[in-house]
């Protein structure tokens, strides 16, 4: 089992709606969580960071943390054609003993005009 | 400018060369991380270092060295290049426990 994982996609959300991306992860002591987007060619950029339970917004996006079910969420509204990217979740985690940042694979989001 | 830098953009070889990638960082964060980013495996870390003369290895270290001299350069050298290697490579920096800021990342093909 990945220690975080997402649903590839692709996912197609029309212009103008709320696009939903999930990411569940394995490590019960994450703390940080973090959502980075990837435009086809560009390297990852990180748009949005919790670390408490509950909801965290900053301008159109919303980022939802619950620690008891492990998931996050990133909420994005009046989703717009530029949206349109790969999404990666990721958790600070364990690998090989050591605590690190976990990416999952991301999540291929396209905004439909 | 403020940033990290990573050289070449793009870089072509042939099997059993060495090549190195360069990656420097002005914000003297005390982490730096390598990645490797392939289809249908994400972002695989492949080496990191909490300090200067601190180095550890991450998911997938085989056939790479890295190395940390000074707190702002941290160089990635495939010291025999295999097809495998085939890849785009991505240098982070953070500081501890903060969100990690990537470069714009090295296309390598080997031939």
């Amino acid at each position: 089992q990945k220690e975080v994982e997402q649903n590839s996609g692709p996912l197609s959300v029309p212009e103008g709606a709320i696009a939903s991306l999930n990411c569940t992860y394995s490590d019960r002591g994450s703390q940080s969580f973090f959502w980075y987007r990837q435009y086809s060619g560009k390297s990852p950029e990180l748009i949005m960071f919790i670390y408490s339970n509950g909801d965290k917004e900053d301008g159109r996006f919303t980022a939802q943390l619950n620690k008891a079910s492990q998931y996050v969420s990133l909420l994005i509204r009046d989703s717009q054609p530029s949206d349109s990217a790969t999404y990666l979740c990721a958790a600070i985690g364990r690998v090989q003993g050591a605590q690190k940042l976990v990416f999952g694979q991301g999540t291929r989001l396209t905004i439909n005009p | 400018d403020a940033g990290i830098t990573q050289s070449p953009r793009y870089k072509i070889t042939e099997t059993g060369r060495q090549v190195t990638l360069m990656c420097h960082q002005t914000w003297s964060h005390s982490y730096m991380f390598w990645y490797r980013q392939d289809l249908g495996h994400g972002l695989r870390l492949i080496y990191y270092s909490a300090a200067a003369d601190i180095t550890d290895k991450g998911e997938v270290p085989d056939g790479y060295v890295v190395s940390r001299s000074k707190t702002e350069n941290f160089p990635l050298t495939l010291e025999s290049a295999t097809r495998s290697q085939t890849s785009v490579y991505f240098c982070a920096s953070s500081d501890p426990n903060q969100p990690q800021h990537f470069g714009d990342g090295t296309r390598l093909s080997i031939l």
